[in-house]
């Protein structure tokens, strides 16, 4: 199997707290996981990529600093949402990837849906 | 022009029917194509994956896949209620990022 867990699976918290999210490969090393996030009726969008032991790549438009991602080990990956706002309320999805040649498949957590009262 | 294109639908399908979802890509150096299941208010589920051109089968689902028309589209035969989900056709383009599109909600009518 392939399975990908995350937590909390929900979280609500005050304006300006910060927020981690863990992401887990239960049964396989990943050597690349990825953090999306997810608004209602919209499709996923990537916001970082992040390598065991490396720092992330983020994409265009998502702050680095707002967005704390560590990869420390193959089964193991955290986002902290920092000083988080109303706007950062969302759907926050991890996969993971074992990254074998040829088959790049990617395998979703359940999500962790963020709110920011 | 998006990168990864759907309907969006809603697409509606009485049960026991095939249900046929379209996607077309923009990259032409794109490797790898998923196809995963959204529920409402969970995370994708992978469904099918497919490399080659040509068709993929695995058991009520059928990938097809033409990288010379830039598209790849997924059957469900004997569509069931159950199936009722947004259908998200994913693509690794040549920077190896996976793209999404912005999926076909499918209903199955019982």
């Amino acid at each position: 199997g392939a399975v990908v867990s995350q937590h909390p699976s929900r979280v609500i918290c005050k304006s300006g707290t910060s927020v981690k999210i863990e992401c887990r490969s239960l049964d396989f090393q990943a050597t690349t996981m990825f953090w999306y996030r997810q608004f209602p009726k919209k499709s996923l969008m990537l916001m970082a990529t992040s390598n065991e032991g490396s720092k992330a790549t983020y994409e265009q438009g998502v702050e680095k600093d707002k967005f704390l991602i560590n990869h420390a080990s193959l089964t193991l990956s955290t986002l902290t949402v920092t000083s988080a706002h109303p706007e950062d309320s969302s759907f926050y999805i991890c996969s993971a990837s074992r990254g074998q040649v040829g088959t790049d498949t990617q395998y979703f957590g359940p999500g962790t849906r963020l709110t920011v009262l | 022009q998006k990168e990864v294109e759907q309907n969006s639908g809603p697409l509606s399908v009485p049960e026991g029917a095939i249900a046929s979802l379209n996607c077309t890509y923009s990259d032409r150096g794109s490797q790898s194509f998923f196809w995963y299941r959204q529920y409402s208010g969970k995370s994708p589920e992978l469904i099918m994956s497919i490399y080659s051109n040509g068709d993929k089968e695995d058991g009520r689902f059928t990938a097809q896949l033409n990288k010379a028309s830039q598209y790849v589209s997924l059957l469900i035969r004997d569509s069931q209620p159950s199936d009722s989900a947004t259908y998200l056709c994913a693509v690794t383009g040549s920077a190896r990022q996976l793209t999404f599109g912005s999926g076909t909600q499918l209903t199955v009518l019982p």
